[in-house]
């Protein structure tokens, strides 16, 4: 079992472009996250999905998309690139959902540089 | 809201103790512990529930204390590996929202 993986392990992009960030897990999770982590901030959760289909706002979703086309696969995707959204960025899956008690498998994360 | 941890960093000995805590201004369902080393991804550590549960991960337990809001992880009798970031993850008693804290820096020096 691979885990969760994310794709691309690093970018740079100038301000204003797009860009597509792909997590995927091989756990037949049903949750999963996305978040931005910055120094002395911790994990903030940009968005989520409970499911297939289904996806929901998280603590600092402005300026991001999220998608979850196929249960394995949950893409982050940032329309407009802005220096503040440098960061890097982790995937998270879980079998249950925040309001359970249940562990979250993080991936290695992506660093994105905005210029 | 975001918890509160305390210290925001620590400098060990190996060999010696270390207490890392973390409050909340809201009344706690459970308390989530994780460690990220250097580079690397957030791995989990134990979940408390409320009731005051006391876990424990090799060396490492944790308490919870509902009444207070507050969640503390002890480290015993620290290792090298013991170095890394430690984050605590708070959920209320609604369900509804799960939020880390900034994480206290831990380094365990030889």
């Amino acid at each position: 079992n691979a885990g969760v993986t994310q794709t691309p392990k690093f970018r740079v992009l100038k301000t204003g472009q797009s860009m597509t960030l792909l997590c995927a897990q091989d756990m037949n999770h049903e949750y999963m996250y996305w978040y931005r982590q910055d120094p002395g901030m911790g994990l903030r959760l940009i968005h989520y999905s409970v499911g297939e289909g289904t996806t929901a706002k998280g603590e600092v979703p402005d300026g991001y998309n999220v998608s979850r086309l196929k249960k394995q696969n949950f893409l982050l995707g940032l329309e407009s690139a802005a220096p503040s959204q440098t960061s890097v960025y982790f995937c998270a899956s879980s079998y249950g959902g925040l309001a359970a008690q249940e562990t979250q498998y993080f991936g290695p994360g992506t660093r994105l540089l905005v210029l | 809201q975001q918890p509160v941890q305390s210290p925001q960093a620590v400098i060990l000995r190996e060999g010696e103790d270390a207490v890392i805590n973390c409050s909340s201004s809201k009344a706690l369902y459970s308390v989530h512990w994780y460690r990220q080393k250097h580079g690397e991804a957030p791995v989990f550590l134990m979940i408390l529930l409320k009731g005051g549960e006391q876990k424990g991960h090799e060396k490492i337990s944790a308490s919870f204390n509902e009444k207070k809001q507050q969640s503390s992880l002890y480290l015993t009798a620290s290792q090298l590996s013991y170095s890394g970031t430690y984050f605590c993850g708070t959920r209320d008693n609604y369900g509804q929202n799960f939020v880390f804290g900034p994480g206290t820096r831990l380094s365990v020096l030889p």
